[in-house]
């Protein structure tokens, strides 16, 4: 089955600078990868997805990228905000089931 | 529209005990998943159900079992609890079946086992 390696599992950055999460999947019938925010308490939400016929995708200042090759794909959140701090979870699906990553703490220090 | 609702919000049980969560979906949507949050394992999935039916299993043992009742409305059992089924078991919703849909998570059930 699919597995999905998520890094970093903490990241801290301060308020204006760039963050990046990376994830690797195993199997290469993946074809969907969305990315879910999922801040203290409540319930992940989906920010931004990105299917296998797509290298980038952006959506203001969040972007994702996806490397069908090395079957790698990462989110980049450009000018972070203290309301950016959450876990975020990567997933990879070829069409069944999601499978997650880890999840990445990111912390933005204002 | 009311968002995915789930009851209850928090359970304390004993191991050996059973326990069932329920999931309402958003208005329209057919497909409920299950996944199960632990500090450790991250999200993981359990089940999916659509028009009734489970269309794909996650690697949990047989104890966890589900079904879904004709207004998709969800149930999630576990029987025979562990320690280790202490976790936030949240359920999600989605237009239609598959994981190429959006899912919409529920606030989540926090079970404990003692």
């Amino acid at each position: 089955g699919e597995n999905v390696e998520q890094h970093p599992s903490t990241l801290s950055v301060q308020e204006g600078d760039s963050a990046v999460i990376k994830c690797t999947y195993s199997d290469s019938a993946s074809n969907y990868f969305p990315w879910y925010k999922q801040e203290l308490g409540k319930r992940p939400q989906l920010i931004i997805d990105i299917r296998s016929n797509v290298g980038e995708k952006k959506d203001q200042r969040i972007a994702v990228t996806l490397n069908k090759t090395a079957k790698h794909f990462s989110l980049h959140i450009t000018e972070t905000q203290p309301e950016d701090s959450a876990v975020y979870f990567c997933a990879a699906t070829a069409g069944n089931m999601l499978t997650f990553g880890g999840g990445t703490r990111l912390m933005v220090k204002p | 529209k009311a968002g995915v609702t789930q009851t209850p919000r928090y359970l304390i049980k004993t191991r050996g005990q059973q326990v069932t969560l329920s999931c309402s979906p958003i208005s329209g949507h057919r497909s409920v998943s299950w996944y199960q949050q632990t500090p450790g394992q991250g999200l993981q999935f359990l089940f999916e159900y659509f028009s009734e039916t489970q269309r794909n299993k996650g690697n949990f043992p047989g104890r966890f079992s589900g079904r879904q009742f004709s207004n998709s409305r969800s149930e999630m059992n576990v029987s025979t609890l562990e320690l280790g089924d202490s976790a936030l078991y949240l359920c999600a919703s989605s237009l239609e079946a598959g994981a190429f849909n959006e899912q919409f998570f529920g606030p989540g059930t926090r079970l404990t086992v003692l």
